[in-house]
């Protein structure tokens, strides 16, 4: 039972640098999400997608791209990586987003960027 | 400002204590709200609490929340050491494009 699963787990890039960070889920949600967690800030919300076919903008969204390839893949893209952008990043699923939902969160395990 | 707040930031207890972790929050919107427990990987998620005053008990862990006063505590009884972890408290509005994360607090359990 896999669940969300992210690849890759580490990366270290050099700023400048492009890269996409893959997340896929088996368990036939409409919801996918982005976050970042740094350091005493919680996690922030980059971008998510309602359903497929479409995404929308969090609360950290600068510096990043994503694809809603399918149902199951969410993909984010870091253009030119900078410094900033060095943090871990979680995929996240959801059942269904919206005022009927009141379903958790499902969390991939991670992805350790470094930026240098 | 809308934001989660917890307390304490950190706490280290021996194996046995019993622990209780804080979360408030500023309302507008209020759906839900969320305790999740992170070990080194991904949160996987405790208790959704939804009505004031019901408790949600799992094993050692159990959660409560207080509308009125914006509140949630996590209580965990005898502690042990599997129980180290960042605990996030989560608050989510209409939609989940307004989910807020607390910072989250880390609890160390020695022997």
């Amino acid at each position: 039972n896999a669940g969300v699963t992210q690849t890759p787990k580490f990366q270290v890039l050099k700023t400048g640098q492009s890269m996409t960070l893959q997340c896929a889920q088996d368990m036939n949600h409409n919801s996918m999400y982005w976050y970042r967690q740094d350091p005493g800030m919680g996690l922030r919300l980059i971008y998510y997608s309602a359903s497929e076919g479409t995404t929308d903008k969090g609360e950290v969204p600068n510096g990043y791209n994503v694809s809603r390839l399918n149902k199951r893949e969410f993909s984010l893209r870091l253009e030119s990586a900078a410094p900033s952008q060095t943090s871990v990043y979680f995929c996240a699923s959801s059942p269904s987003q919206g005022a009927g939902s009141n379903s958790p969160l499902h969390f991939g395990n991670g992805t350790r960027l470094t930026v240098t | 400002e809308d934001k989660v707040v917890q307390s304490p930031l950190s706490l280290v207890v021996h194996e046995g204590d019993t622990v209780t972790l804080n979360c408030s929050y500023e309302v507008t919107n209020f759906r839900s709200l969320l305790w999740y427990k992170q070990e080194k990987k991904a949160p996987t998620f405790l208790f959704m609490l939804t009505s004031s005053g019901i408790e949600k008990k799992s094993g050692r862990l159990s959660s409560i929340l207080d509308k009125k006063e914006l509140f949630s505590i996590l209580n965990i009884t005898a502690t042990q050491t599997g129980d180290s972890a960042v605990y996030l408290c989560v608050r989510m509005k209409t939609s989940y494009d307004k989910v807020i994360f607390g910072p989250g607090t880390s609890l160390s359990v020695i022997p």
